[in-house]
């Protein structure tokens, strides 16, 4: 079983939808990453938190440490939320990050 | 500041040749990743500095791969010899702090093809 795990795997949706993914994880972590890759391949990171949520324009993630899962939140989508969102957490006792295999997102007009 | 900087952003070469990577962190950040990316394993950390002394090299697959940092400005990355499982996406990233505990900046990449 991977440290980090994602769901879904991929996602269709329609320009406007309201759309989650999700991240599990079984370790102990000191942050949580949400990073984006588009289909050029360059990598974004777009949050880190360790608790709480964080907002960033239509963008929101959630974390909750007891339950080890975070959301990533996209209102009124647009295609251009098109891309590769990948969870990443960063462990206690070391600087390594550990990555899911990424949700492939595809927002249509 | 450019952000990180990487070379070159696309590599073809055969089997058996030579290749280095390089990267160019963001001026000041003390931390320095290198990944590795392919359809079948995703992302993967392959070697990280602190300060230009690497760190954990133990995502390193093997010793055809070598990484150096000689100053705070650059790094390399070399395969000797190259094969062709070594094809795969190669990113370089920074960070001001720890790892885990600030945002990694990566770079755009370079796309290694070994035929």
């Amino acid at each position: 079983k991977n440290e980090v795990e994602q769901s879904p795997q991929n996602l269709t949706a329609q320009e406007g939808e309201f759309i989650t993914i999700n991240c599990s994880y079984s370790v102990g972590i000191s942050a949580l990453h949400w990073l984006q890759q588009h289909p050029g391949g360059g990598i974004v990171s777009l949050f880190m938190l360790s608790s709480g949520k964080k907002k960033h324009g239509r963008l929101i993630a959630t974390i909750n440490i007891q339950e080890k899962h975070s959301s990533l939140h996209i209102t009124a989508s647009h295609p251009r939320d098109s891309a590769v969102y990948i969870c990443a957490v960063g462990g206690l006792t070391t600087d390594k990050l550990i990555f899911g295999t990424g949700t492939r997102l595809q927002v249509f007009p | 500041d450019a952000g990180v900087i990487q070379s070159p952003r696309h590599e073809v070469t055969e089997m058996g040749q030579e290749v280095t990577l390089r990267c160019k962190p963001i001026s000041g950040h003390d931390y320095l990743f290198w990944y590795r990316q392919t359809m079948m394993r995703g992302l993967e950390l392959l070697i990280y500095f602190n300060n230009n002394v690497p760190i954990d090299d133990s995502g390193m697959p093997e010793d055809r791969f070598s990484a150096k940092m000689p100053n705070a400005s650059f790094s390399t990355l070399k395969i000797q010899p190259s094969e062709p499982r070594d094809s795969a996406v190669y990113f370089c990233a920074s960070s001001l702090l720890a790892g885990e505990t600030d945002t990694q900046y990566f770079g755009p990449g370079t796309r290694l093809t070994v035929l």
